[in-house]
């Protein structure tokens, strides 16, 4: 049974740039949510989607932008990269919301982002 | 909005020793409380959740009880082991709707890492 994958694993850019980083959803899975976490935080909620829109956005900027594709497998992008978006970025997967709210989230290891 | 406090780490314990990690939290609705746990080098998974007032969650010989009246979630086991080193999130998720449709967002505490000692 695959759980949740993502790549790449570790990642490098200069401010300015852009980046897409990618989540396959474990297996059964249709909703994708992703979060950030800074060094000794916790995950912060950037967004969320199922059935390919954006249900809920949490507080970041609109240079986070995501997307799902049919087969439910998501990208999160980051525009003009800043220093302070260097963190670990958890993708999450879940069963459809309409099975409620109480579906635990399960999470892949994640994307270590440095920006320099 | 939503929010969770936990008890600020590290919390270093000696093998067999009792645990208790606090946790509070704010929210609007009625929501759904769970602990995650993240190993050295390894992703967070879950550790386990309560669904509604007075339910407890229990699993690997960690429990913890949803408190209404205290808005708390407190995990606690009997007798740690080495092996239960890791860092231990407190989270509360809440379901609304949205424009399109429904949503589900997790909220989560800032983490207390537990190091136990032989």
């Amino acid at each position: 049974d695959a759980g949740v994958t993502q790549s790449p694993t570790h990642l490098i850019k200069t401010r300015g740039q852009q980046v897409t980083l990618r989540c396959s959803p474990k297996s059964g899975h249709d909703t994708v949510s992703w979060y950030q976490q800074a060094l000794g935080q916790g995950p912060q909620f950037i967004f969320q989607y199922y059935e390919e829109e954006e249900r809920q956005r949490g507080n970041f900027p609109d240079r986070f932008s995501g997307h799902q594709f049919p087969n439910y497998s998501s990208e999160l992008n980051v525009n003009a990269l800043l220093l302070g978006d260097s963190a670990l970025y958890l993708c999450a997967s879940s069963l459809e919301l309409g099975l409620g709210y109480n579906s635990p989230l399960h999470f892949g290891n994640g994307t270590r982002l440095t920006v320099t | 909005g939503d929010s969770v406090t936990q008890m600020e780490g590290p919390v270093t314990l000696s093998e067999e020793a009792f645990l208790t990690i606090n946790c509070t939290y704010t929210a609007t609705g009625y929501p759904s409380l769970f602990w995650y746990v993240q190993y050295p080098g390894e992703g967070l998974q879950l550790l386990l959740k309560a669904t509604k007032a007075d339910d407890k969650g229990s699993n690997k010989g960690f429990e913890a009880t949803y408190r209404k009246e205290t808005t708390s979630f407190h995990l606690e086991k009997g007798s740690v082991q080495v092996s239960d080193s890791a860092v231990y999130f407190c989270a509360l998720s809440d379901q609304g709707f949205a424009g399109t449709g429904g949503y589900q967002k997790v909220t989560f505490g800032t983490g207390t890492k537990l190091q136990v000692i032989p």
